[in-house]
């Protein structure tokens, strides 16, 4: 069955360090989502990209996130000069045609010491 | 309010039991609608989409109410495996964001 796959699946940095979360999502896919989840808390969306460009994005997705599609297979999050509330799992996700039938990756869990 | 509420539980129930999920949902305008599965510390996972008409899956059953904007999950015959935390989930359209609840957790004991 195809997946997506993040890497690393956990990530410790250091404060106002800048982090690069990777993820591959599924190849025909065309719609493409980060989504975090603080520990005990709901998953919560990030941000949306199609067509090479971003969709939608929450408030959450401010000048500290970007978001990139640098090689046609990769998408990445990068989050700049990291806080200690951006502690969280990070999921990326990949839908197909029309957008349904998201598939999530495992996860990247980023801890900010 | 909350966009997709769910009751937190947890939902303690012994192997074989019926259990039942609600969720509602505040927007209207929302058109496709989902019952995930998350276990501790892994991705959501989808369980079933929710049609109008309802819709089983095996034990599971799913069930919309626009009129209500309510949403609900029936999980019968409950096994060990069926621990988890189950999210209730809309979209407006297809490529927009999915709303997630804050999940409703079931533990199933024997």
């Amino acid at each position: 069955e195809p997946e997506v796959t993040q890497t690393p699946s956990h990530q410790v940095t250091q404060m106002g360090q800048e982090v690069i979360l990777r993820c591959v999502p599924i190849s025909n896919h065309l719609y493409f989502y980060w989504y975090r989840q603080i520990l005990g808390q709901k998953v919560e969306f990030l941000v949306s990209f199609y067509n090479n460009e971003i969709s939608e994005k929450s408030e959450i997705f401010d000048d500290q996130f970007s978001v990139e599609r640098p090689d046609g297979s990769n998408f990445t999050l990068k989050i700049r000069s990291t806080k200690l509330e951006d502690s969280a799992m990070y999921f990326c996700a990949s839908g197909g045609q029309g957008g349904f039938g998201y598939t999530f990756g495992s996860g990247t869990r980023l801890t900010v010491v | 309010r909350k966009e997709v509420e769910q009751d937190p539980g947890p939902f303690n129930v012994p192997e074989g039991a019926t259990v039942a999920f609600n969720c509602t949902y505040s927007n209207s305008a929302s058109q496709s609608f989902f019952w995930y599965r998350q276990d501790c510390r892994k991705e959501p996972k989808l369980l079933m989409s929710v049609y109008s008409s309802g819709n089983e899956d095996g034990r599971f059953t799913a069930q919309l109410n626009r009129a209500s904007q309510y949403i609900s999950l029936l999980i019968r015959d409950s096994k060990l495996s069926d621990s988890a935390t189950y999210l209730c989930v809309v979209i407006r359209d297809a490529g927009n964001m999915l709303t997630f609840g804050g999940g409703t957790r079931l533990m199933v004991k024997p």
